[in-house]
């Protein structure tokens, strides 16, 4: 598809597992976006790549949080050792940023995650 | 610290009411200012920015520094308006996107 693509759609995990979650951003968008989105709150910025490059990752709450663009394309969010306060919609975007000019997000449909 | 603030968490207006969305923001250098908007059951998308300075679907947004905000407002209000509405701010550096907690706003028809 042309848009950027998020899977799973829904994850169900029990407490202290491990999750990844997948963004396959727009063809040649080279920055990429994870944001956490808990209920009745807007996205929270987690962790900002160019490239492959993690150029932002401030964002992440913890070391049981982590992520990766191997290859400049896909990117995998990574979260260890899971809490029921990880529970939220992670939302992926892309723009097409050079430079200082920040183009406009397209964003994912999210990747909803329930930690029993 | 909060970097964008709405105010509203719920908005409601009627059909053909001037509608006003509030976003205030904190930020010392010189930040671009954007409104999203998530329609029921579809994903979060661009509704304007303040660089471009245009009017999209009869929305315009204008950039008060001196009063640090960025209300969208919108003349006469239509029913497919109702929505979530995010304000959203990036920094010098473009790397982050600050988001506000949204407000929802339903035209009542």
């Amino acid at each position: 598809g042309a848009g950027v693509s998020q899977t799973p759609s829904n994850k169900v995990t029990e407490k202290g597992k491990y999750v990844e979650l997948r963004c396959d951003p727009i063809s040649g968008h080279t920055a990429l976006y994870w944001y956490r989105q808990s209920l009745g709150q807007g996205p929270e910025f987690l962790i900002y790549f160019q490239g492959t490059g993690a150029a932002d990752d401030s964002g992440l709450p913890n070391d049981r949080f982590f992520a990766v663009r191997p290859e400049g394309s896909v990117s995998t969010l990574k979260i260890q050792r899971t809490e029921r306060g990880d529970s939220a919609v992670y939302l992926c975007a892309s723009s097409l940023r050079t430079g200082a000019y920040t183009g406009e997000l397209f964003f994912g449909e999210g990747s909803r995650l329930t930690v029993l | 610290a909060q970097r964008v603030t709405q105010p509203e968490k719920l908005l409601s207006v009627f059909k053909g009411a001037p509608v006003e969305l509030k976003c205030n923001y904190s930020y010392s250098g010189s930040p671009e200012l954007f409104w999203y908007v998530q329609y029921s059951r579809q994903r979060l998308q661009l509704l304007l920015r303040h660089i471009s300075r245009e009017s999209i679907k009869g929305f315009t947004a204008d950039l008060n520094k001196g009063e640090t905000s960025f209300h969208l407002k919108k003349p006469f209000a239509q029913e497919e308006d109702s929505a979530m509405y995010y304000c959203a701010l990036s920094g010098n550096t473009g790397n982050q996107f600050y988001f506000g907690t949204g407000t929802s706003l339903t035209v009542i028809p």
